[in-house]
């Protein structure tokens, strides 16, 4: 079962247009949420994160949001530039599981962006 | 500082063969993860560890797979009877601690073919 779900496989945009990349999650224990960003032939790369008290997190061109009635979360990245193209992942953390599945992240499939010049 | 380094970078290796892959964590980080990613598909979560002891071996997929990280530092994951559904990257991650506020710094992965 598919616990976090990135339903676009791809993005398109154009350079300095906003990009929006989505992701949704069934579990509701999950109260932590980050987007980690890979490029080809590298590890992923930590980019933001939310906790479930909160709704939005905003760090220079990228901004979380996150509804939980919805479970849905989604990645703003303002404006987008064309060393954004990579694959992104969402990611999600349940941090009341007691210090035995505490450390673990459970990850989307990931949605590709590319940003033309 | 040097970030999370992994060896070998590729390995490719017969069906039925024992395979053993390393992960050398950030210095002073006591949490180290092992995780595994199909192609297409996002990293899924095998094992981790505090400091010497596995947390949660939850998602090894069976007992063919055993990690081990005998100091608190380098973790070896360690795969026997290999099948050619176990090809994949294999990423390893660490972090200060197993704290949600810690981030889990990646590898860049070993990419495992089983031929």
């Amino acid at each position: 079962d598919q616990q976090v779900k990135q339903n676009s496989p791809s993005l398109s945009v154009q350079e300095g247009r906003i990009s929006i990349l989505n992701c949704d999650y069934t579990n509701s224990m999950f109260d932590y949420f980050l987007w980690y960003k890979k490029y080809p032939a590298e590890g992923p790369t930590f980019l933001i994160s939310i906790s479930s008290i909160k709704d939005k997190n905003e760090d220079g061109r990228f901004t979380v949001f996150l509804n939980k009635s919805a479970k849905h979360l989604s990645l703003h990245i303002v404006p987008s530039q064309p060393g954004d193209s990579a694959v992104y992942f969402c990611a999600a953390r349940d941090t009341s599981a007691g210090g035995t599945s505490y450390g673990k992240l459970t990850f989307g499939q990931g949605t590709i962006l590319t940003v033309h010049p | 500082g040097a970030g999370v380094s992994q060896t070998p970078s590729n390995k490719v290796t017969e069906k039925g063969k024992y395979v053993e892959l390393r992960c050398d964590p950030i210095s002073g980080h006591t949490a180290l993860y092992w995780y595994r990613q199909s192609l297409g598909q996002g990293p899924e979560f095998l094992i981790y560890f505090q400091g010497t002891g596995a947390a949660d071996d939850s998602g090894l997929p069976n007992d063919r797979f055993f990690a081990v990280r005998p100091e608190g530092s380098v973790s070896t994951l360690k795969i026997q009877r290999t099948e050619r559904g176990d090809s994949a990257v294999y990423l390893c991650a660490s972090s200060l601690s197993d704290s949600s506020s810690d981030t889990q710094y990646f590898g860049p992965g070993t990419r495992l073919t089983v031929l």
